[in-house]
This record gives structure tokens, C-alpha cells and sequence, in this order.
């Protein structure tokens, strides 16, 4: 079955310091995959979505790595700040009974302490 | 821009009755929405994928016959929980997906409780 795995354990770092988030999946090719930020108690907040074609993307302070081979995104955010501190969520892309949809992991908790 | 509401953001009821939830994307139209729901400390599990104009698709395991899903128009589409019980306390968010048929936006999500 399709499967995504992100770091489970909270990352903690130093504001300032870069943060990197990683995002494994297995058993299908996704032919795109979005980032998510999640704040408690609400919906998730569209980063960036990145395609198959696509090594590199970046958006201000966050860049987006897709290694097909690898089946692997890496998320970074730069010159973190206390206010980037929130659950970041991997979703690629299926195609499942005929429909496209997200298939999200369980997310990695970052903490960016001053 | 990519807008997407959802009402009410929290909703008590008592256990038996029925609790409709709206969502929708206030400046562009979808034609396919999602409703997921996320239990503390979870990932957000798919529900059912709506198209305007026809029958939901639920994933396995979810109840169609309890989740009642209509998605009338290019920017509404509801949720209904039938005869709630407490263990479909959870929060339930909507997306919706723009035409372009990429991106999904998410809507701030429903605490439902049932007593």
C-alpha cells in the first residue's frame, strides 16, 4: 500500500539555523507533491507544491527538493523563526479509484526556540 | 486569494441527532472537494472526494449511509453527520481544489463534540 513517512520525533533548532524536514514514500510515483503547514486546532495551509520534472523549488525562505530515484522530498525552511514553529505536513499526489488525491503523512513537529 | 470556509468552526450535539457542516471556497470554483478528519495528535485521513453534480466517493471503511456528502454547486459542499455518536468527536476539514486541478486549499476545519 502506498505509504509516507516523515520524521516522527519534533525537530527542535535555534532560530536562525535551518530546518530540514524529510519526506519518504514507497510503492507508487506521485506525479507531484505539496507541503503543508498545520497550526493547532486548524486546517492546513498550502506552502508549496512541487512536480516529478521538478528537482528544485523554492518560495522566500522555504525550499523543496523532489528525488524521484530516492522517492524522497526535503523541506527547508532558512533563517528559521519562532513564528515557523508549527507541524509540517508531506502529501504526494496518487491516483486511487480513478481519483487524484493527497495522500498526507503524519507530519513532523518543528520548534524553533529564540 | 484560494479561499475556503467552512461553518461552523465548532459544533456541540447531543448523541442520536444530526450536525450538517458547510464548506466553501469563497473566490474560486471547485469542482472536486474533500472532506477529511483528524484525530489528536494525527494525520488527516480522506473521508470522500465529492464532484459538483454527482455521488460522493468514500474511502473504504468510512460509512456512506452516516456521512452524508452533497456537493450541490461549484462552491458548497456539506457534510452531514447522521445520528452522531461520541466516537465521531473529531475534527473534520474540508478542501477544495481549484480548477487547475493542483493545488488543494484547506478550510479551518469543524471541532465536532458529541455528548
Amino acid at each position: 500500500s502506498q505509504k509516507i513517512e516523515q520524521n516522527s520525533e519534533a525537530l527542535n533548532i535555534q532560530e536562525g539555523k535551518t530546518a530540514t524536514l524529510t519526506c519518504n514514500y514507497t510503492n507508487y510515483s506521485p506525479a507531484y507533491l505539496q507541503w503543508y503547514r498545520q497550526d493547532p486546532g486548524r486546517g492546513p495551509v498550502f506552502l508549496l507544491l512541487i512536480r516529478e520534472n521538478e528537482k528544485e523549488k523554492r518560495k522566500e525562505r522555504l525550499k523543496v527538493t523532489f528525488d524521484t530515484t530516492l522517492k524522497q522530498s526535503l523541506f527547508h525552511i532558512t533563517a528559521s523563526q519562532p513564528a515557523d514553529s508549527a507541524t509540517y505536513l508531506c502529501a504526494p499526489e496518487g491516483v486511487s479509484g480513478g481519483y487524484n488525491k493527497l495522500i498526507f503523512g503524519a507530519g513532523t513537529r518543528l520548534a524553533v526556540h529564540p | 486569494g484560494a479561499v475556503v470556509s467552512q461553518h461552523p468552526s465548532w459544533v456541540i450535539c447531543k448523541s442520536g441527532t444530526s450536525v450538517k457542516i458547510e464548506c466553501r471556497s469563497l473566490d474560486f470554483q471547485a469542482t472536486t472537494m474533500f472532506w477529511y478528519r483528524q484525530f489528536p495528535k494525527q494525520s488527516l485521513m480522506l473521508m470522500a472526494t465529492s464532484n459538483e453534480g454527482s455521488k460522493a466517493t468514500y474511502e473504504q471503511g468510512v460509512e456512506k449511509d452516516k456521512f452524508l456528502i452533497n456537493h450541490a454547486s461549484l462552491t458548497l459542499s456539506t457534510l452531514t453527520v447522521t445520528s452522531a455518536h461520541p466516537e465521531d468527536s473529531s475534527f473534520y476539514i474540508c478542501s477544495a481544489r481549484d480548477l487547475a486541478g493542483e493545488v488543494q486549499y484547506f478550510g479551518p476545519g469543524t471541532r465536532l463534540t458529541v455528548t
